[in-house]
């Protein structure tokens, strides 16, 4: 089985831009989760959805960041004008009945 | 508010060593809090280790155990020997699974070197 699938691997983009990262979750998971990692911060949950539903953004920044899950093969992360501070590595994870979480390996974002 | 606290790293161990990996929690909104152990090996996505739900239960896997101290709120992570593959990064992690909540809360991470 293929695993949770995060592209791009990397991205690079200049402050002010826009970054909209993808992700498709194991086949058959009814949840998709979105965490932020960095140095600083650790790992920092944003937002999850469950049958294609948000359910919880609670970790999600007000202003530039928005969550999508137009269907249930794939869900986008979109960051509007952005600025270095938002450079991290963005983790999705899916998760199906047990509420384990399977992880991507994650897109590299770097603001310049 | 809900917390995890975990050993900083690096730590750095020889093969065939002992560890331990502290993890505390802090679970002031959570009634009867999960807990789990993830592991991102070199090159892969962070996966789970193990997991224990229920308080005052030990879980194990590939020689790792940890036990769910609810009067200490600990979930150390420990290993009698350890192996170079066990060389990663470690992430604690409280759930409220009950709740039907699936959101973790993570520690910082310890990363873990094993010296041959």
């Amino acid at each position: 089985n293929a695993g949770v699938i995060q592209t791009p691997r990397h991205k690079v983009t200049g402050k002010g831009q826009e970054a909209t990262l993808w992700c498709e979750p194991i086949s058959g998971h009814s949840a998709v989760f979105w965490y932020r990692q960095t140095i600083v911060q650790g790992l920092e949950f944003l937002t999850y959805f469950r049958n294609q539903a948000p359910i919880d953004d609670s970790g999600m920044p007000k202003e530039r960041f928005s969550a999508q899950m137009p269907n249930q093969s794939h869900s986008t992360l979109k960051i509007q004008s952005t600025q270095p501070q938002d450079s991290a590595v963005y983790l999705c994870a899916s998760s199906g009945n047990t509420g384990q979480l399977y992880f991507g390996e994650g897109s590299k974002l770097t603001v310049l | 508010g809900d917390s995890v606290t975990q050993t900083e790293g690096p730590v750095t161990v020889s093969e065939s060593e002992s560890l331990i990996i502290n993890c505390t929690y802090s679970a002031t909104s959570i009634a009867y809090p999960n807990l789990f152990w993830y592991v991102r090996y070199p090159g892969e996505g962070l996966q789970l280790l193990l997991k224990v739900i229920t308080a005052g239960q030990k879980g194990s896997s590939r020689g790792f155990e940890a036990t769910y101290n609810k009067e200490t709120t600990s979930f150390h992570l420990q290993k009698a020997s350890v192996q170079e593959s066990d060389s990663a990064v470690y992430y604690c992690a409280l759930g409220d699974l009950p709740s039907g909540s699936w959101q973790l809360i993570f520690g910082s991470g310890t990363q873990l070197t094993v010296m041959p």
